[in-house]
């Protein structure tokens, strides 16, 4: 069975700061792993995947995540915030052969202040 | 591309009634389409799995006559809520799968109200 764990439901940054989201991931198998935004009353827009290519993974919006066996991770990282980064944020995994089927953390508020 | 849309993306209806809700992909074709749930504050709790031209599985826990999916193509399937009472208020999201990359690819939402 494959689950998500997300570190920290609220996170609060400075404008201009780094970000990082934490992600760790359970598999038997080798995951897909993604990242997902969703603001407010809407529905959520995929940041990024990882599809066992490249370890680092670049998304939109400026941010990236990097692919960690070792550790079992996927943090989501973005070098300096922005007002508009802030959103709720979910990490996400699936693996070939489950019917594509996601499960989802239970997603990081991210906050950013002035 | 890989836009998914939603239809209506709020809804109020009185308790006994039924509601549908509409998830189309507007430029891909998806076999596959997902129905989720969302209490405020929680994350997205996978309903079913809709499969074009045939039946939807269900996740454990929903009830399928409650909760009714057709998939009749590959660019649209429906959910309809029958008999809904306010327990069924929620934020419901619908997710279509691209065939070749298996991303699954979101709707906007829509806000059911029971009243």
């Amino acid at each position: 069975a494959q689950s998500v764990t997300q570190l920290g439901s609220h996170v609060s940054v400075s404008e201009g700061a780094l970000v990082l989201l934490r992600c760790n991931y359970s598999s038997s198998v080798p995951p897909y792993l993604f990242w997902y935004v969703q603001y407010p009353n809407q529905g959520l827009q995929l940041l990024l995947k990882y599809t066992s290519a490249a370890t680092l993974v670049k998304g939109i919006n400026g941010f990236e995540a990097e692919f960690k066996k070792s550790e079992t991770s996927f943090h989501l990282t973005k070098p300096s915030a922005h007002m508009s980064d802030a959103a709720e944020y979910f990490c996400a995994v699936s693996y070939t052969g489950g019917g594509n089927k996601l499960t989802f953390g239970t997603g990081t508020q991210l906050k950013v202040e002035l | 591309g890989a836009v998914v849309s939603q239809h209506p993306s709020r809804v109020i209806c009185k308790s006994g009634t039924s509601v549908k809700i509409e998830c189309r992909s507007l430029d891909f074709q998806a076999t596959t389409m997902f129905w989720y749930r969302q209490f405020p504050k929680q994350s997205l709790m996978l309903m079913a799995t809709s499969n074009e031209g045939s039946k939807a599985t269900y996740e454990q826990g929903v009830e399928k006559d409650k909760f009714l999916i057709n998939h009749a193509s590959l660019t649209l399937s429906t959910l309809t809520v029958t008999s809904a009472h306010p327990e069924d208020s929620s934020f419901y999201i619908c997710s279509a799968s691209q065939a070749d990359t298996g991303t699954q690819y979101f709707g906007p939402g829509t806000r059911l109200t029971v009243l």
